[in-house]
């Protein structure tokens, strides 16, 4: 298996320019997730997804951020407009069920300059 | 008071010697919980998940969890430089939910 699938690895973008994520998650799982990490606050849940369906949100920082799965094998996170304070790493990762842990894509390193 | 924490370290052990990594949790109700090893610039990579009170062993590694405490540990025998890496602790809400809340991670050096 090819493990969880992130597009692109490396982003750089100007600030109020559109960014899209692209994740694809295991074959199977039903659970996907989008997590940022910074060094000021950590791994933080910005939204999961399970059979397609959003679950929960609340992680989601602004009305910017907005989150798609539109079938089982593919996700968007966009921002539109970035701000430099988006600059993160972006993990996307995929579950089957809810007693398993979860598998994690390489990320999306993203700066907004 | 944070869901999931943990001591930032760093954590300085030689090697061949035993690592302790902590984490309490506050949500009592959580039922499965989880250690992640994250080198440098790599994603995070499960090593250990948790469900009963007590000690689960895998090779070198020792998940140990008391719930009335809240507390989780991960003990690492025989630590090796490649164990260098930060371990995260992720603990899985309670309310049906499938959303792990990650701790901000204990960074641990293993020196020869």
């Amino acid at each position: 298996d090819a493990g969880v699938i992130q597009s692109p690895r490396h982003e750089v973008t100007e600030m109020g320019q559109e960014v899209t994520l692209r994740c694809k998650p295991i074959s199977g799982h039903d659970y996907l997730f989008w997590y940022r990490q910074t060094m000021m606050r950590g791994l933080e849940l910005l939204i999961y997804f399970n059979n397609n369906v959003p679950i929960d949100d609340s992680g989601m920082p602004e009305d910017r951020f907005s989150a798609k799965m539109p079938n089982a094998s593919f996700s968007t996170l966009k921002i539109q407009p970035s701000e430099p304070r988006d600059s993160a790493v972006y993990f996307c990762a995929s579950s089957l069920g809810q007693m398993g842990g979860y598998t994690f894509g390489s990320g999306t390193r993203l700066t907004v300059v | 008071q944070k869901e999931v924490e943990q001591n930032s370290g760093p954590l300085s052990v030689p090697e061949g010697a035993i690592a302790s990594l902590n984490c309490t949790y506050s949500d009592r109700g959580s039922q499965s919980f989880f250690w992640y090893r994250q080198y440098s610039g790599k994603s995070p990579e499960l090593i250990m998940f948790i469900y009963s009170n007590g000690d689960k062993e895998d090779g070198r590694f020792t998940a140990q969890l008391n719930k009335a405490s809240q507390y989780v540990s991960l003990l690492i025998r025989d630590s090796q430089p490649s164990d260098s890496a930060t371990y995260l602790c992720a603990v899985n809400l309670s309310g049906g939910y499938n959303k792990l809340i990650f701790g901000a991670g204990t960074r641990l050096a293993v020196h020869p």
